[in-house]
């Protein structure tokens, strides 16, 4: 079975600065993966997803992610930080193996201090 | 379109009662997907449909538990009797085709006391 891992709880970037944050995954078969946030009592809202193709995604708000196959990991990136982006991310996987099983990591508490 | 339209967006119920959320799936949308959100436990998947046809329950916790999708854009879970611990956050959401996302509901949040 598939399985996300997000090893930090929480990351603390200054304004201005570039974030990652960290997702590992595992599955058995081709990975689909997506990168998710959510603000305070919001749903999540989607913010990019790798496929197939280049490894290097972008999304929403000037985010992207790189895949990458050997280390079987999708971390999210932005080269510029903003006080805004303070909210709580979640990276997920589908494996074609599983049907449209969509597994979460347990999420990562962004924040960007001023 | 209106997106994933969940409700109530609030619930508060006694211990032992019957809890019905709903769900509304964006137009054409032939996945639903139903979620639980807790603290301890993060985002847990429940239930999907393929076109209306429950694919996969083994997230349903119990008995107590039940999801239905009588049509393509109408979808309940519901909680007989319900208990303190199935106080969460539960979500739904849909998607279209395979290799797509899925969209989320604003959520109902369930509080049994």
């Amino acid at each position: 079975a598939q399985s996300v891992a997000q090893p930090e709880d929480q990351v603390n970037v200054a304004e201005g600065n570039p974030l990652t944050v960290k997702c590992t995954y595992s599955v058995s078969g081709n990975p689909y993966l997506f990168w998710y946030v959510q603000y305070p009592n919001r749903g999540l809202q989607f913010l990019l997803k790798y496929i197939t193709g280049d490894n290097l995604v972008k999304g929403s708000y000037g985010f992207e992610a790189e895949f990458n196959k050997s280390q079987t990991s999708f971390h999210l990136k932005k080269p510029s930080a903003l006080v805004s982006d303070s909210a709580l991310y979640f990276c997920a996987v589908r494996d074609d193996n599983y049907g449209q099983n969509f597994v979460f990591g347990p999420g990562t508490r962004l924040s960007v201090l001023p | 379109d209106a997106g994933v339209i969940q409700s109530p967006r609030h619930e508060v119920t006694e211990m032992g009662q019957e809890v019905t959320l709903r769900c509304k799936p964006i137009s054409g949308h032939d996945y639903l997907f139903w979620y639980r959100q807790t603290m301890m436990r993060g985002l847990e998947l429940l239930i999907y449909f393929n076109n209306n046809v429950p694919i996969d329950d083994s997230g349903m916790p119990e008995d107590r538990f039940s999801a239905k999708m009588p049509n393509a854009s109408f979808s309940t879970l519901k909680i007989q009797p319900s208990e303190p611990r199935d106080s969460a956050v539960y979500f739904c959401a849909s998607l279209r085709g395979r290799n797509t996302e899925a969209f989320f509901g604003q959520g109902t949040r369930l509080t049994v006391v």
